[in-house]
């Protein structure tokens, strides 16, 4: 399967602060990037999907101006939580699909804690 | 709105028997995809197999194999000579195909290996 890789693996930062998360597609292009959050013994809960060179589809309940989205490249996402609280921290998660491909490939997700 | 549902929160199999995971799914479209995933302990989700909705023929990958009941919209985890490895968290999950390629995820299965 596609190669997906995602930085940082882990960041604590202090309430109040930004955090960029970075997900890259390493093996083709990917027109369509997604947001998951997960939270512990849960399943995967989508948050936004990314297209490249638009602006980011948010899933009901989530607020874009809190998660921002940017896929600027074909082989690059980013995620921005800003102005981070306590109840931000959560695993995320990015996939790709690649042009024409049905499957998603999963980045090995960004553990948040807010202090 | 498509849901996916896995019945059995917890499952175990003593090592290099077969166990069954359960997944049922609602939808009221013709053509779409069906996915199980895999989640050990490092969060990684690793795809397992995948299922297009066209295709009778039963997805087989090693010792994972499907159980595709388009009819009854059933899509069962088969996992044959269990081992160590396999224990895990798995999630079945739903595409509706062309134009979207979301996914939506049932709740998971915890699968324990005994040795």
């Amino acid at each position: 399967g596609a190669v997906v890789s995602q930085h940082p693996s882990w960041v604590i930062c202090k309430s109040g602060t930004s955090v960029k998360i970075e997900c890259r597609s390493l093996d083709f292009q990917a027109t369509t990037m997604f947001w998951y959050r997960q939270f512990p013994k849960q399943s995967l809960m989508l948050m936004a999907t990314s297209n490249e060179g638009s602006k980011a589809t948010y899933e009901q309940g989530v607020e874009k101006d809190k998660f921002l989205i940017n896929h600027a490249s074909l082989t690059l996402s980013t995620l921005t939580v800003t102005s981070a609280h306590p109840e931000d921290s959560s695993f995320y998660i990015c996939s790709d699909r690649g042009i024409g491909q049905e499957t998603q490939y999963f980045g090995p997700g960004t553990r948040l804690l807010v202090l | 709105a498509q849901t996916v549902t896995q019945s059995q929160p917890e499952m175990s199999v003593q090592e290099a028997e077969t166990v069954t995971l359960s997944c049922t799914y609602d939808t009221s479209e013709s053509d779409y995809y069906l996915f199980w995933y895999k989640q050990p302990p490092s969060r990684q989700m690793i795809l397992v197999i995948r299922q297009e909705a066209y295709k009778q023929q039963n997805a087989t990958e090693n010792r994972f194999s499907v159980n595709f009941q388009k009819a009854a919209k059933s899509f069962s985890l088969k996992i044959s000579d269990s081992q160590l490895g396999d224990a895990a968290m798995y999630f079945c999950a739903y595409s509706p195909g062309a134009g979207s390629y979301q996914l939506t995820f049932g709740k998971g299965t915890k699968l324990s290996v005994i040795p």
